[in-house]
């Protein structure tokens, strides 16, 4: 079936350090990839998407290359700041029968000091 | 609000006894998917539906799990007999239509202890 697996965390970083968060999955057709992020107390929020091969998903300086070859998604972002302390999760949605759900990582939470 | 609405945010009950737990989507969403998230895990599927109908209720853990939607809107997850190993956050989301690539909206989920 359809996995996805993410680097472990707590990755703590310094603010204005280069970010990567490694994700890759596994998956029979062709899905979609997404990186969701739940912040203290909020609910899961949708940070970026890509539907097919070579998309580039971006927002809020984060962004994520869907690479096919290497069933790839990592997040990156440039310059972190104390704001984007959070836990990232991602996640794919493959068209099964008449469902589109999605399939979950396990969660990287980032923390970024000062 | 305009977003996905959970209550309640928090719910206790005794090892054994009936549980529901309610979800009120955006206004004209039609599917709506209901998750488990265990302590430091990712969300798990475990219902969707297209309208009034559970189009794939597969993540369903075993028979004490059920869940409803009568009117195409809100949807409420029922648990019997309730053991520990159901204390978890359950989130309801909900998307306009079912097709891979359109976002889904997440509530705040509703966290159950079951003691």
């Amino acid at each position: 079936g359809d996995s996805v697996t993410q680097m472990e965390g707590p990755v703590t970083l310094s603010e204005e350090a280069f970010l990567t968060i490694n994700c890759t999955y596994t998956a029979t057709g062709y899905p979609s990839l997404f990186w969701y992020v739940q912040y203290p107390g909020e609910g899961l929020q949708l940070l970026l998407k890509a539907t097919k091969a070579d998309d580039k998903g971006s927002n809020k300086g984060f962004e994520a290359t869907y690479r096919k070859e290497t069933t790839s998604f990592h997040l990156e972002k440039g310059s972190v700041q104390v704001s984007d302390s959070a836990v990232y999760f991602c996640a794919l949605s493959e068209r099964t029968g008449t469902a589109s759900k999605l399939t979950f990582g396990t969660g990287t939470r980032l923390q970024v000091t000062l | 609000g305009a977003g996905v609405s959970q209550t309640p945010s928090n719910k206790v009950t005794e090892k054994g006894k009936y549980v529901e737990l309610r979800c009120d989507p955006i206004s004209g969403h039609t599917a709506l998917y209901w998750y488990r998230q265990s302590l430091g895990q990712g969300p798990e599927f475990l219902i969707y539906f297209q309208g009034t109908g559970a189009a794939d209720d597969s993540g369903l853990p075993n028979d004490r799990f059920f869940a409803v939607r009568p009117e195409g809107s809100v949807s409420t997850l029922k648990i019997q007999r309730t053991e520990r190993g159901d204390s978890a956050v359950y989130l309801c989301a909900s998307s306009f239509s079912d097709t891979p690539n359109t976002e889904a909206f997440f509530g705040q989920g509703t966290r159950l202890t079951v003691v």
